[in-house]
């Protein structure tokens, strides 16, 4: 079975400093492997994704992920802050149910406040 | 053009009642999903259609009960609503291969 554990319920930085949201998973296949992120009142929107390809994935909003299947870790990371970043971000598994991808699993979610 | 569009995006009712919730998208996809959001943030999997199918159907009470009736349209029919079931609930949909969720913005019910 399929899990995710995000590090870290609340992330509090500075403008300008690095962001750092934790995220272990556990899968019994390999895993495809996502960030979302939610802003106030929206739906989520799709960060990034790593399928099996490049190891260090590139998203959008300047934010990028590393897979590294030795720590069983997806760690997100953006070099420096924005205001406009704070949100709750999700990591989350594919659950491979029935063939699909889908069906994700995801994590508790991390919120992200970013100070002036 | 939104993709995935959900109505009502707000519905407040009382306990006992019945309420349905409509989500539609226009992006071709063949799989279609219903999350729930609770107070918490932590978002859960519901049901999953693929091309009007169910596919999957974790743990939710019979009360809740989805139809596909072609595979861009999705609904949730929610009968005898309780206390806990105040959430917001968010359709998604996905290309079954890639596995990318796109969802809608949400319907938040609130049961009084």
């Amino acid at each position: 079975a399929q899990s995710v554990t995000q590090l870290g319920s609340h992330v509090s930085v500075s403008e300008g400093a690095l962001v750092l949201l934790r995220c272990n998973y556990s899968s019994s296949v390999p895993p495809y492997l996502f960030w979302y992120v939610q802003y106030p009142n929206q739906g989520l929107q799709l960060l990034l994704k790593y399928t099996s390809a490049a190891t260090l994935v590139k998203g959008i909003n300047g934010f990028e992920a590393e897979f590294k299947k030795s720590e069983t870790s997806f760690h997100l990371t953006k070099p420096s802050a924005h205001m406009s970043d704070a949100a709750e971000y999700f990591c989350a598994v594919s659950g491979g149910y029935g063939g699909s991808q889908g069906n994700l699993i995801f994590g508790k979610g991390t919120k992200l406040s970013v100070k002036p | 053009d939104t993709a995935v569009s959900q109505t009502p995006k707000y519905l407040v009712t009382q306990m006992g009642n019945d309420k349905s919730i409509k989500c539609e998208q226009n992006l071709g996809h063949d799989t279609m999903y219903w999350y729930k959001q609770d107070s918490k943030k932590f978002l859960k999997i519901m049901f999953s259609y693929n091309n009007k199918e169910l596919i999957i159907n974790e743990t939710v009470p019979n009360r809740f009960s989805p139809k596909s009736p072609d595979k861009a349209h999705l609904n949730l029919h929610i009968n005898s609503l309780e206390l806990g079931d105040s959430a917001v609930y968010f359709c998604a949909s996905s290309h079954r291969e890639t596995g990318e969720l796109f969802f809608g913005e949400g319907s938040r019910l609130t049961v009084l």
